[in-house]
């Protein structure tokens, strides 16, 4: 079993649509959890991070649920310019390293 | 924005020759990374480096090896190229200082190896 699971998608969906992503993690030990985003043929960049009480930024809006051990994204009011995908991301630390786990990522694209 | 930098961009090599990924950050960052990614498939980290003098593997089993000599360089370096070995490197780095765990990606090298 995958340590980071992601549906790949790809969602096509219309500019002004909400879409949700999701993502389930196998290390219940994990401790942060991040949303990076990567445009085609590009690196990754940290979109936001995901906090326990759930966070918002501007259109997106990220979840944590610890007991299901699932992250969610949301993404509200959809741009063309969101077209990318999304990379579901782990950290689990001890033993003074740390390591961040990525998923596959969820392909994104907002068709006008 | 990220200052770091890789080079080269794209590099198309015949087998059995020795290369070089650069990876140069201007940040100041502590900890440096090498990944590994196919088209469509996630990131694997193949090494890391928590400082000058520190390497370490990661978790995807790689035959490169790696060198920290100064804070900012990371190089990877292939002996032997084989074409398993064509994929995208993306290198990055972080510091706790500045951001909990956000780490900061170079625009990668395609290596292709024929």
């Amino acid at each position: 079993r995958k340590e980071v699971e992601q549906d790949p998608g790809p969602f096509n969906v219309p500019e002004g649509a909400t879409v949700a992503f999701n993502c389930t993690y196998s290390n219940s030990a994990s401790q942060s959890f991040f949303w990076y985003r990567q445009d085609c043929r590009k690196e990754p960049k940290l979109l936001m991070s995901v906090y326990s009480s759930g966070n918002e930024d501007g259109r997106f809006t990220a979840q944590l649920n610890r007991a299901s051990q699932y992250i969610s994204l949301l993404i509200r009011d959809s741009k063309l310019s969101d077209s990318a995908t999304y990379l579901c991301v782990v950290l689990y630390s001890g033993a003074g390293s740390y390591q961040l786990t990525f998923g596959k990522g969820t392909k994104l694209s907002v068709i006008p | 924005e990220a200052d770091i930098y890789q080079t080269p961009r794209y590099l198309v090599i015949g087998t059995g020759k020795k290369i070089t990924l650069e990876c140069s950050q201007t940040m100041g960052h502590d900890k440096m990374y090498w990944y590994q990614q196919d088209p469509g498939m996630e990131l694997h980290l193949i090494h890391y480096s928590y400082g000058v003098n520190s390497t370490e593997k990661g978790d995807l089993s790689s035959e490169s090896t790696v060198s920290r000599i100064r804070t900012e360089h990371f190089p990877l370096t292939l002996e032997s190229a084989r074409p398993s070995h064509t994929s995208q490197y993306l290198c990055a780095s972080s510091d706790l200082r500045t951001g909990p765990y956000e780490q900061y990606f170079g625009p990668g090298t395609r290596l292709t190896v024929t």
